[in-house]
């Protein structure tokens, strides 16, 4: 199994443009969740996704982000229009359950200019 | 919601000290209880987990202690190991459809 893939690993942007990030969770995981890491405030659940349907999105900064997951192997993080406090590494997670541990991706490093 | 406190932020000790972590939470009904491992430029792994029908678990140099009661738990590494440094983070969750909770990590640095 390749484990959580991610794309890109790294993405610099300017201020205003929109970035996509993509994830590909492990076959079989039906729960998938997208965090976001910095120095000052850590790891931050930003949304997750149970069978497809995002279950808690309270996460997410503001309407500038969405996520969607159209089907069981692909999801995406859509920041639109970026700004530079968003830089950060985001990184998708896969599980396959409830009370199971999560398989991290190598996650995306933003930096927006 | 959850919320998870981690200490110390910074842990260095030598090669073949032990080395402990300790984790709070606020949510009682939590009731799964992971530890993850991140080395530079990487995802986070995972290292060791306990739910809460669990006192402690161990795996190989590698334990995990739970207080229900205290709501804390503990990370505990015996003969620690240069390539232990790497920056360690605790979590909780619980089975009513939450995600997991992080806390801000300990970085643990172990020289020879």
């Amino acid at each position: 199994d390749a484990g959580v893939i991610q794309s890109p690993r790294h993405e610099v942007t300017e201020m205003g443009q929109e970035v996509t990030l993509r994830c590909k969770p492990i076959s079989g995981h039906n729960s998938l969740f997208w965090y976001r890491q910095t120095m000052m405030r850590g790891l931050e659940l930003l949304i997750y996704f149970n069978n497809n349907v995002p279950i808690d999105d309270s996460g997410m900064p503001e309407d500038r982000f969405s996520a969607k997951m159209p089907n069981a192997s692909f999801s995406t993080l859509k920041i639109q229009p970026s700004e530079p406090r968003d830089s950060a590494v985001y990184f998708c997670a896969s599980s396959p359950g409830q009370l199971h541990g999560y398989t991290f991706g190598s996650g995306t490093r933003l930096t927006v200019v | 919601g959850e919320n998870v406190e981690q200490h110390p932020s910074t842990l260095s000790v030598q090669e073949g000290d032990s080395a402990v972590i300790k984790c709070t939470y606020s949510d009682s009904a939590s009731n799964y209880f992971p530890w993850y491992k991140q080395e530079l430029g990487k995802g986070p792994q995972l290292i060791i987990d306990i739910r809460s029908n669990v006192g402690e678990k161990k795996d190989q140099r590698i334990a995990v202690t739970l207080n229900k009661t205290a709501k804390h738990f503990s990370l505990h590494i015996t003969e620690t190991q240069p390539e232990d440094s790497a920056v360690y983070f605790c979590a909780a969750s619980h089975q009513a459809g939450t995600a997991l909770i992080f806390g801000k990590g300990t970085t643990l640095s172990v020289s020879s």
